[in-house]
């Protein structure tokens, strides 16, 4: 069965970084867009981007752009969110999430979130 | 940019009664919507994927129907691992977004 389990949680202080890793198992790690998505305590859901961990192609949310770095490693199955120049409305549960559907079949990604990592909460304070 | 509004924010009812969540696009998205169902402390679980096709494993009391700006999420007869938040989201604009979500409690 497809599995993504994430990094433990980090506390870092205003300006920092953070890398949080996701590794899948069950499934062909190339085939399948990986997203990330966050949630900030007790709010909704925000896309943020996605790697096409075949090629290492990536997309960012305009938010985002700039600040986030999303990486894979296909020897380790394992794709990495790195975000920059925290701040502390970056405080949140941050998601990785397996695309729906493989790319073979859906070039673009369909951006629907079939399966999701345990979520890795950042906190962001001074 | 695409605003996703759910209605209403919270929902109260009893197990075995039905329940109609809705969710309301600023521009058309055509049928890209998608539905997610996240309980406490858990990820989110995809339930409903372009507007109306059950996602893998998804119970057939979950029926999502729509398109354009309007969406109706129902689930037929409510059991008790219903009781959740709900969240809708589409995939046709950028940026792709979320609604903001329905809580679902016991009454």
């Amino acid at each position: 069965q497809v599995q993504l389990v994430q990094s433990g949680a980090e506390v870092k202080k205003p300006g920092a970084s953070v890398k949080v890793s996701c590794k899948a198992s069950g499934y062909i790690f190339t085939d399948y867009y990986m997203h990330w998505v966050r949630q900030a305590p007790g709010q909704g859901l925000e896309w943020m981007g996605w790697i096409n961990p075949n090629s290492g192609g990536t997309n960012y949310g305009q938010k985002f752009q700039g600040r986030v770095t999303l990486t894979r490693d296909t020897s380790f199955n394992t794709a990495y969110m790195e975000l920059s120049r925290l701040k502390s409305d970056d405080t949140a549960v941050y998601y990785c999430a397996r695309d729906l559907r493989s790319y073979h079949y859906d070039s673009s990604g369909s951006f629907y979130f079939d399966d999701w990592g345990q979520g890795t909460l950042v906190t962001v304070s001074s | 940019e695409v605003v996703l509004t759910q209605s209403p924010a919270t929902l109260s009812l009893s197990p075995g009664e039905r329940a109609t969540l809705s969710c309301r696009a600023s521009q058309s998205v055509s049928t890209y919507l998608a539905w997610y169902q996240q309980k406490p402390g858990q990820a989110p679980r995809l339930l409903i994927y372009d507007a109306s096709n059950r996602a893998t494993g998804i119970p057939a009391r979950f029926r999502g129907s729509g398109s354009g700006t309007d969406f109706t999420l129902t689930i037929s007869s409510l059991e008790p691992e219903d009781f959740a938040v709900y969240y809708c989201q589409q995939r046709n604009n950028w940026p792709r977004s979320f609604g903001q979500g329905t809580k679902l409690e016991i009454k």
